[in-house]
């Protein structure tokens, strides 16, 4: 079974912080993602990467940033944290152009910025 | 731009009813379409992924259907039991993206 891991369930941080999420698979994806899921908004498209050192901007980057230095591994940095950062992060990956292969996702950081 | 919706927003039914959750999509040329179960402060589950050429897709007491002429899928519970309890998202890919498109979710509610 494919795994995505992060590496941390919950966090907790102060307001100003630099914080670093880590999202690791090992199943050979070419694709990463970062969501955050906040009630009544839904899952949010933060950032994607489909290649090592290659980023796209999703829905709502700002106050974020990305980095995939090695194929495995997709790290979302929150450069200064604010108490409207605070929100469920998920991470996923997947094959590129399959139809027939979806999303796996970790079982996500609970982040409260304080 | 893509919309999904899943309506309702909240489910709740008495334990061994067969059951619906519907998700509509405005955009028609899709890639495929998931549905995924999440548990209270967890990530989330795949249940079932339908290529845009299929009509249907089984496991267990889990169906799901696509029609995407009409921009809908449903996923069909079959006696359903409490363990079932979850929040069930429906996203779907367009063609030429990478990207998933996601409902807001169904809370199901199973009692006892």
């Amino acid at each position: 079974d494919v795994k995505v891991t992060q590496s941390s369930r919950y966090l907790v941080k102060r307001t100003g912080e630099k914080v670093f999420l880590e999202c690791v698979q090992d199943m050979d994806h070419e694709n990463m993602f970062w969501y955050r899921q906040d009630p009544g908004l839904g899952l949010r498209l933060i950032y994607f990467s489909y290649d090592v050192k290659m980023k796209e901007k999703g829905d709502i980057p700002e106050g974020y940033s990305v980095s995939r230095e090695k194929k495995e591994r997709f790290s979302l940095i929150l450069e200064s944290a604010s108490t409207n950062q605070t929100s469920m992060y998920l991470c996923a990956s997947t094959l590129q152009g399959r139809a027939n292969y979806g999303y796996t996702f970790g079982s996500g950081t609970r982040l409260t910025v304080v | 731009k893509q919309e999904v919706t899943q309506i309702p927003a909240a489910l709740s039914v008495p334990e061994g009813e067969n059951l619906v959750l519907n998700c509509s999509f405005t955009d028609s040329a899709i890639y495929n379409l998931q549905w995924f179960r999440q548990d209270p402060g967890k990530g989330l589950t795949s249940l079932l992924l339908i290529q845009s050429s299929q009509r249907e897709q089984t496991s267990g007491r889990l169906n799901a259907s696509l029609d995407k002429s009409s921009g809908r899928s449903t996923l069909y519970i079959a006696a359903s039991q409490p363990g079932d309890s979850a929040t069930y998202l429906c996203a779907v890919r367009r063609g030429g993206s990478e990207k998933l498109v996601f409902g807001k979710g169904t809370k199901l509610t199973v009692n006892p």
